[in-house]
């Protein structure tokens, strides 16, 4: 099946720096890619769709200076916090959509990086 | 986007057979539902996925009834290491997808 890597796994930065955090589909092209953020015992909230080669689509309520993203290629996506605070402490997860054609490309997760800004 | 509502949580022993049900009742025309497994600290992983009447595959089964406006998951004989959280989604081609609440599953000895 199609995996998705995402890397680092596990980051602790300073508050006030930046983290970038990589997401890449391994044996598939993606041109659509989707950030979510995941709160201990909560769902995932999607943050913004990334298609490869434009410029990301934020939803509602998510600073898009503060979370960048790039998707420069059909198999990574990048997603940077900048000036990192510790309410931005989470569980972030990336998916990658196909670009196999047809009436539901399913997604494919990452395994997920865990944030932890002190 | 497609709200769905599931069940917060239910338990069930080992070796039973386990449903899961999802009422997506704004569910359009062209939206498959899809069931994804979450792990803590684990991104979700595809289940299955249907668009109307009943999909089986090598882990479960999923059960669309003729209107659509609800779905079942069945996991039939469940081990421990089924518990986890269970999302039921709704839409279609390259469209946001949202994550209800999903429901929690946990399997006693």
């Amino acid at each position: 099946g199609a995996v998705v890597s995402q890397h680092p796994s596990r980051v602790i930065c300073k508050s006030g720096t930046s983290v970038k955090i990589e997401c890449r589909s391994l044996d598939f092209q993606a041109t659509t890619m989707f950030w979510y953020r995941q709160f201990p015992k909560q769902s995932l909230m999607l943050m913004a769709t990334s298609n490869e080669g434009s410029k990301a689509t934020y939803e509602q309520g998510v600073e898009k200076d503060k979370f960048l993203i790039n998707h420069a290629s059909l198999t990574l996506s990048t997603l940077t916090v900048t000036s990192a605070h510790p309410e931005d402490s989470s569980f972030y997860i990336c998916s990658a959509m196909g670009t196999s054609g047809g009436a539901f490309n399913e997604q494919y997760f990452g395994p997920g990086t865990r944030l932890t800004v002190t | 986007l497609a709200k769905t509502t599931q069940p917060i949580s239910m338990d069930s022993y080992e070796g039973q057979e386990v449903n899961i049900t999802c009422s997506h009742n704004n569910i359009a025309t062209n939206d498959y539902i899809t069931w994804y497994q979450q792990f803590p600290s684990q991104g979700p992983r595809f289940i299955i996925q249907g668009y109307k009447t009943k999909v089986t595959n090598e882990v479960a089964s999923l059960f669309i009834p003729a209107d659509r406006k609800s779905s079942t998951l069945s996991l039939p004989r469940v081990s421990l290491s089924d518990t986890a959280v269970y999302y039921c989604l709704v839409g279609y081609g390259n469209n946001r997808l949202a994550f209800g609440k999903g429901n929690q599953v946990v399997v006693i000895p």
